[in-house]
């Protein structure tokens, strides 16, 4: 079955440092790759995301992510996080062949980070 | 400005007294998704409407259901509550084609945080 899978569910840094949150999948098909973002308190909201193209994706916030096939990868990077980056973090797969239409979600990582 | 909503924020509920949460969009999407998250989980789908058609979820209890009357508008129903069914209810959208591929990014909704007592 697909899967994907986030390595760390718990990440604690320090302001101005820099981040790599990994995410893989196991599909080798065609996918779409997305991170969502879940702050305190607050709803699930789209960082970045990936459908064709330059495999290197900007998003809000800083945040950028890099798609290397080869490594079934999608991991989440930036340079300098800052407290207000404290968050659950949620890589999610789209699987595009056939009908399909769900997201296959990673399990999260949460990032806190001290001021 | 083209959102999600979800109504009531918050709810409480007996053990076993049925409620029904709401989601209302005004993004136009074809599709909506009904989700329930426990803390510091993931996302679980349990049922999702391409336009009309129901899709279940294979591990979605029967003591979920679900209505949408039009485009805007999903239901969810719990009708029989459990302890084990409290947690946040996330309500999404997307707009996805005939083959279910394009671009269909999921939208969010604040959340239905459900409380059994």
């Amino acid at each position: 079955a697909q899967s994907v899978s986030q390595h760390n569910h718990h990440v604690i840094l320090s302001e101005a440092a820099s981040l790599e949150l990994g995410c893989n999948y196991s599909y080798g098909g065609t996918v779409n790759l997305f991170w969502y973002v879940q702050y305190p308190g607050q709803h699930l909201q789209l960082l970045l995301k990936y459908f064709s193209g330059d495999p290197l994706v900007k998003g809000i916030k800083g945040f950028e992510a890099e798609f290397i096939k080869s490594k079934f990868s999608f991991n989440l990077r930036k340079p300098s996080v800052q407290w207000s980056d404290t968050a659950e973090y949620f890589c999610a797969v789209k699987l595009t062949a056939g009908n399909n239409r769900k997201l296959i979600w990673g399990l999260g990582t949460s990032l806190a980070v001290n001021p | 400005d083209a959102m999600v909503i979800q109504n009531p924020r918050y709810q409480v509920t007996q053990f076993g007294k049925p409620v029904t949460l709401s989601c209302s969009q005004t993004l136009n999407h074809n599709v909506m998704y009904w989700y329930q998250q426990k803390s510091s989980q993931a996302p679980k789908l349990l049922f999702h409407y391409y336009d009309k058609d129901f899709n279940n979820e294979a591990d979605t209890p029967d003591n979920f259901q679900s209505r949408r009357p039009n485009t805007s508008f999903c239901f969810l129903d719990i009708r029989s509550p459990g302890l084990g069914d409290a947690a946040m209810y996330l309500c999404a959208t997307s707009r996805d084609g005939l083959a279910g591929g394009g671009y269909n990014e999921q939208f969010f909704g604040p959340g239905t945080r459900l409380t059994v007592l």
